[in-house]
């Protein structure tokens, strides 16, 4: 059992470049959600989703684009990579409500 | 202020010592969280708690609604034990707000 899948591990891209990070998950969960980790700062959240062709915005949206076209997998671009976006980006999903969620082991992405 | 906080920041301790992470949030919540991350690795889910104490092996999670508050400890703490350990409180649509992390060393 894979549970989430992140793709890829790393990457180093130059700035205005653009990229798609694809999360998977095989647990038939509903919610799936894309977050950002930066150096003393908590985990913030990207976009989400709670169903297959839906999407909203989270806390730091600007510069990401995302999209469900099918319930397993939730993809992340970025247009025009700024170093600003350097982080380590995590994936989750978990079925609705307050249930356990489950992490991708996390995507390393510099922007140089 | 954030919505949630830990303490401390950064805890070393030796094996052996029992160990008390702590949490405060300040929004109504209807879970929280705490997860693991081990360096360079992914996040893990120790435990999701609405009320009360939950126990899991060494580790024991208890939480105070009134106050706002829960506490992670870990007893007879060991090395493989370090880690980043992470706060997180929801409050409907299962939308997490986490707290800063609280790294972890356990020294032999």
């Amino acid at each position: 059992n894979a549970g989430v899948t992140q793709t890829p591990k790393f990457r180093v891209l130059k700035t205005g470049q653009s990229m798609t990070l694809l999360c998977a998950q095989d647990m038939n969960h509903e919610y799936m959600y894309w977050y950002r980790q930066d150096p003393g700062m908590g985990l913030r959240l990207i976009h989400y989703s709670v169903g297959e062709g839906t999407t909203a915005k989270g806390e730091v949206p600007d510069g990401y684009n995302v999209s469900r076209l099918k319930k397993q997998n939730f993809l992340l671009g970025l247009e025009s990579a700024a170093p600003s976006q350097t982080s380590v980006y995590f994936c989750a999903s978990s079925y609705p409500g307050d249930t356990e969620a489950f992490f991708g082991q996390g995507t390393r992405l510099t922007v140089v | 202020k954030n919505e949630v906080e830990q303490s401390p920041q950064n805890l070393t301790a030796q094996e052996g010592e029992f160990i008390t992470i702590n949490c405060s949030y300040s929004v109504g919540i209807s879970a929280l969280h705490w997860l693991q991350q081990h360096p360079g690795g992914g996040i893990v889910s120790l435990f999701m708690l609405s009320s009360g104490k939950k126990k899991h092996g060494r580790l024991i999670a208890t939480i105070n609604i009134q106050e706002k508050h829960s506490s992670l400890h870990i007893t007879a703490s060991h090395p493989r034990d370090s880690a980043v350990y992470i706060c997180a409180v929801s409050s409907g649509a299962q939308k997490l707000v986490f707290g800063q992390g609280t790294r972890l060393t356990i020294n032999p």
